[in-house]
């Protein structure tokens, strides 16, 4: 297995476009999860998906960001319209359930928002 | 509220030493803690689990202890590289909080030569 797939690696926009972040689970995991990372707040949980469906979803920071999971092997990030603030890496991890949800991670999306 | 805390200063330590890596929390009731190891510009990547009902889990160099009365885990390698320079991150699966994972912010561990 390839393991978690996210794209784009990189991302440069400007303040006010829309944002579109990927992920390929790994096939055979049934949760998915999205985090935000920055030198300040660490590691932060944005939301994750059980069987396709969402969770919890309470540390979508705003209705500005939203996510989606139309099936096992595909779940995006979008950001509209996106901010300078929103500028992190967005990490996708994907695990087994049931189990303890030990998570494998994708290399991760940086995104810079200027 | 609830906090996770690791020390955001950075460890260094010699060549051939064992590292400690503290991991406190306030407010929670977990079942699981597990570590992750975090490399530049990479995911983390799972090292170690343990349970609630653990005291202390072994893989290779690397131990982790639970306590849970005092609300620590420790995590310690054993003869230290330069390879384990790394920053490490511990998580937490709350008990009766599905198999949602929060993570601590993270401690910076450089093995010096």
């Amino acid at each position: 297995d390839a393991g978690v797939i996210q794209s784009p690696r990189h991302e440069v926009t400007e303040m006010g476009q829309e944002v579109t972040l990927r992920c390929k689970p790994i096939s055979g995991h049934n949760s998915l999860f999205w985090y935000r990372q920055t030198m300040m707040r660490g590691l932060e949980l944005l939301i994750y998906f059980n069987n396709n469906v969402p969770i919890d979803d309470s540390g979508m920071p705003e209705d500005r960001f939203s996510a989606k999971m139309p099936n096992a092997s595909f779940s995006t990030l979008k950001i509209q319209p996106s901010e300078p603030r929103d500028s992190a890496v967005y990490f996708c991890a994907s695990g087994p359930i049931p189990g303890a949800n030990v998570l494998t991670f994708g290399a991760g999306s940086r995104l810079t928002v200027l | 509220s609830q906090k996770i805390e690791q020390n955001s200063e950075a460890l260094n330590i010699q060549e051939g030493k064992t590292a400690t890596l503290t991991c406190n929390y306030t407010n929670y009731s977990p079942a699981y803690l597990q570590w992750y190891r975090q490399d530049p510009g990479r995911g983390p990547v799972f090292l170690l689990l343990i349970r609630e009902n653990e005291k202390e889990k072994r893989k290779e160099r690397l131990k982790v202890t639970f306590d849970t009365t005092l609300k620590q885990s420790l995590f310690h390698i054993t003869a230290s590289q330069p390879a384990d320079s790394a920053t490490y991150l511990c998580a937490l699966v709350l008990t009766g909080g599905g198999n949602k994972l929060t993570f601590g912010t993270g401690t910076q561990l450089k093995v010096e030569l």
